[in-house]
C-alpha cells in the first residue's frame, strides 16, 4: 500500500522568512496530493491540493510543487505570518480497488516567531 | 453548507468499557472516512465507506473495533473493549467523488483510563 514519509517533524521560522515542507509517497498510482492545516484542537483542513498532471500550483502565499519522477512533492509557504502556525499534514490519493484512499504523512509542526 | 458533525466531542472511559462514535457527513457526500489520530501523529485511516458499503478496512482492528453506515449516511464507530492505546482523537471526513476534498469533523478524543 501507499506509505507517505514528510520532514522535517518541526519547523520554526522568524515571522517574514518561507517555510518548506517536503513529503515523498511510494505509490506511483497516486494522482492527488493535498495539503492540511491543523490549528491546536481543530479540524484539519484542506488548504492547497495539486493534482498529478500539473507540477505546480500556487494560491497567494502557498504554492505546492509535484515531481512525479522522483515520488516527491512539497509546500511552499512565503512571507510567514504567526497564524500560520499549525500542524501541517500532506496526503497522497491512490486508487484501491476503483476507490481513492487518502494517506496522510506523520505531520510537521510550523512555528512562526514574531 | 453544513459540515461533517460528530458527537460526543470528548469521552473518558475505563479500559475494558466500550464506547461509540457517532458521525454524520455532509448531505449527499457518498465517501465516508474514520481516522484515528494519535497525539503527535498523523491521521491512521481505519475504515472507508461508499455509500454504505465498505470498501477499506484494512487497518481496522476487528477484533475491537467494527463500524456501520446504515443507509449510507451516518455512521458509528464502537470499540469494544477499548485498550489504553485506543486513547486518541478519531475524526470522520467526508467527500463527494474520488480525487476531490476529504471534509473533516471536530472530532471525538478519546481517553482510556
Amino acid at each position: 500500500g501507499e506509505n507517505v514519509e514528510q520532514h522535517p517533524s518541526t519547523l520554526s521560522v522568524q515571522e517574514g522568512d518561507s517555510a518548506v515542507i517536503k513529503c515523498t509517497y511510494s505509490d506511483s498510482a497516486s494522482n492527488y496530493f493535498p495539503w492540511y492545516k491543523q490549528e491546536l484542537g481543530k479540524r484539519p483542513q484542506l488548504i492547497i491540493d495539486i493534482r498529478s498532471n500539473v507540477g505546480e500550483k500556487k494560491d497567494q502565499r502557498i504554492a505546492v510543487t509535484l515531481n512525479k519522477t522522483a515520488k516527491h512533492f512539497s509546500l511552499h509557504i512565503t512571507e510567514t505570518q504567526p497564524e500560520d502556525s499549525a500542524v501541517y499534514f500532506c496526503a497522497a490519493s491512490y486508487q484501491n480497488t476503483g476507490f481513492q484512499k487518502l494517506v496522510f504523512g506523520t505531520g510537521t509542526r510550523l512555528l512562526v516567531s514574531p | 453548507e453544513a459540515g461533517v458533525a460528530q458527537s460526543p466531542r470528548y469521552k473518558i472511559i475505563e479500559k475494558r468499557q466500550s464506547v461509540a462514535f457517532w458521525c454524520n457527513p455532509i448531505s449527499g457526500h457518498a465517501t465516508l472516512y474514520w481516522y484515528q489520530q494519535i497525539l503527535g501523529q498523523g491521521p491512521k485511516l481505519l475504515i472507508q465507506f461508499q455509500n454504505n458499503g465498505v470498501v477499506d478496512d484494512s487497518q481496522l482492528p476487528k477484533d475491537r473495533f467494527s463500524a456501520e453506515r446504515l443507509k449510507g449516511v451516518d455512521s458509528t464507530l464502537k470499540i469494544q473493549p477499548a485498550k489504553l492505546e485506543d486513547s486518541a482523537v478519531y475524526l470522520c471526513a467526508s467527500s463527494s467523488y474520488m480525487n476531490t476534498e476529504a471534509f473533516f469533523g471536530q472530532g471525538t478524543r478519546l481517553t482510556v483510563v
